[in-house]
């Protein structure tokens, strides 16, 4: 069973950088799993931030990398504002549908 | 401007069934498939499958196949989802999404509909 793997949360400084990751339980991600990043608050639909592994969505800030880093998908921000504190999900398109990994809590403090 | 917008809220008793439905709006319905994603209480999201609304094909992830299914009506630009056998822990936001043509992800999202299962 192939499992999509994020760390469970994160904190970042007000203007630090962080990055997190998306990795599979065995293999590699690379771009040929087309990975996407959605950014959710509490009571909201996710918001689509990052799709074919590095580009950003329409009106996505450029504080907002992704890329693929070592065996992983990465999503970087880069200056964390407040209000980027937010639950990330990553997606892989796995040929047969898509896996979701199951989502890092960003603290922004 | 695409909007995706479903239906409300539901509460059903275990055992039962719901449909969701999807309307879709600002885009030519039948160029984009139609995904299900579901979200449990304090959990992540979890993919249930999509449904091609030009040619209603669909294809269900592995742990749904069997209770759910996925139908279009293009005449309204209406995607459903359809879970049979409710259990407690289909307790959950359910979202459609449009897939975009390229890239295999998902560009625009549904406000998301409750199911409550619960007796």
């Amino acid at each position: 069973q192939t499992v999509v793997t994020q760390e469970p949360s994160f904190s970042v400084s007000p203007g630090g950088t962080v990055t997190l990751t998306c990795g599979l339980n065995s293999g590699s991600v690379s771009t040929s799993y087309y990975p996407s990043w959605y950014q959710q608050t509490p009571g909201q639909a996710p918001r689509t931030l990052i799709c074919g592994t590095n580009t950003r969505s329409s009106g996505v800030p450029d504080r907002f990398s992704g890329s693929i880093l070592g065996n992983k998908a990465a999503l970087t921000i880069t200056g964390a504002q407040a209000d980027d504190e937010s639950d990330y999900y990553c997606a892989l398109y796995m040929g047969s549908g898509i896996v979701f990994g199951g989502g890092t809590k960003l603290t922004v403090l | 401007q695409v909007q995706l917008v479903q239906s409300g809220a539901e509460v059903e008793k275990p055992g039962a069934s719901v449909k969701v439905s999807c309307k879709a709006s600002g885009y030519t319905f039948t160029g984009y498939y139609v995904h299900w994603v579901r979200q449990a209480p304090g959990q992540g999201l979890e993919w249930m499958g999509w449904v091609n609304p030009n040619s209603g094909g669909t294809s269900y992830a592995q742990k749904f196949q069997g209770r759910v299914t996925m139908t279009r009506d293009t005449s309204i630009s209406t995607a459903y989802i359809e879970l049979t056998r409710l259990r407690s822990d289909d307790t959950a936001v359910y979202y459609c999404a449009r897939e975009s043509n390229s890239w295999y992800y998902f560009d625009y999202w549904g406000q998301g509909t409750l199911v409550t299962v619960s007796s």
